[in-house]
């Protein structure tokens, strides 16, 4: 198993440019996140799914959007980038019957 | 609102050191406590679910333990390999969402 996989790694944006961070697990599991870590803040939910056409907001939804058209793929759409979304992105995923998620490599994205 | 804080945010230790990092948490019917590894440039890498007051589970020299109001993880002669930011989140109710605390950062020195 992969595990958690995300892409890119890295990626420079300009202020106003969209783009979506790809994130995809091969362990069947029912529920995905994503949240975001920026120093001396922990890391903070921006969007979940509890499965395949569900998904709902968490704490900083703001200026994201999130599908899950299949149980492997969920990704995180960044609709008009600002400097404010600087920060190192992690998808999470977790199988029906634990709380315990498991966290992808993270994808840093910088906004100029 | 769930709130977690982890104490203290940086701790040097010499090898073989022995020592404790705390876990303060705040929440409306707690149905997990949990402790992640977070190696610099990757992602937090599960270690432990402690779910009731009293619960301690153990790996390697890594030991957490839970209370009503907070974990610890205790560090029992820990090593150079051992540095590494530790997280500590909580879930609560009927939600899977974790709560995150900011994290201590540990350094091994040999």
């Amino acid at each position: 198993n992969a595990g958690v996989t995300q892409t890119p790694k890295f990626q420079v944006l300009k202020t106003g440019q969209s783009m979506t961070l790809q994130c995809a697990q091969d362990m069947n599991h029912e529920y995905m996140s994503w949240y975001r870590q920026d120093p001396g803040m922990g890391l903070r939910l921006i969007h979940y799914s509890v499965g395949a056409g569900i998904t709902d907001q968490g704490e900083v939804p703001n200026g994201y959007n999130v599908s899950r058209s299949t149980t492997e793929d969920f990704p995180l759409r960044l609709l008009s980038a600002a400097p404010s979304q600087t920060s190192v992105y992690f998808c999470a995923s977790s199988p029906r019957q634990a709380f315990e998620q498991f966290f992808g490599p993270g994808t840093r994205l910088t906004v100029l | 609102e769930d709130q977690v804080t982890q104490s203290p945010e940086a701790l040097r230790l010499q090898e073989g050191e022995s020592s404790s990092l705390n876990c303060s948490y705040t929440v409306s019917g707690l149905r997990g406590l949990f402790w992640y590894r977070q190696d610099p440039g990757k992602g937090p890498e599960f270690l432990f679910t402690l779910y009731s007051a009293g619960e301690e589970k153990e790996k390697e020299r890594l030991k957490a333990t839970l209370t009503k109001k907070e974990s610890f993880l205790h560090i029992t002669a820990p090593k150079p390999e051992d540095s590494a930011t530790y997280l500590c989140a909580v879930s609560s109710g009927s939600a899977r969402q974790l709560t995150f605390g900011s994290g201590t950062q540990l350094t091994v020195l040999p």
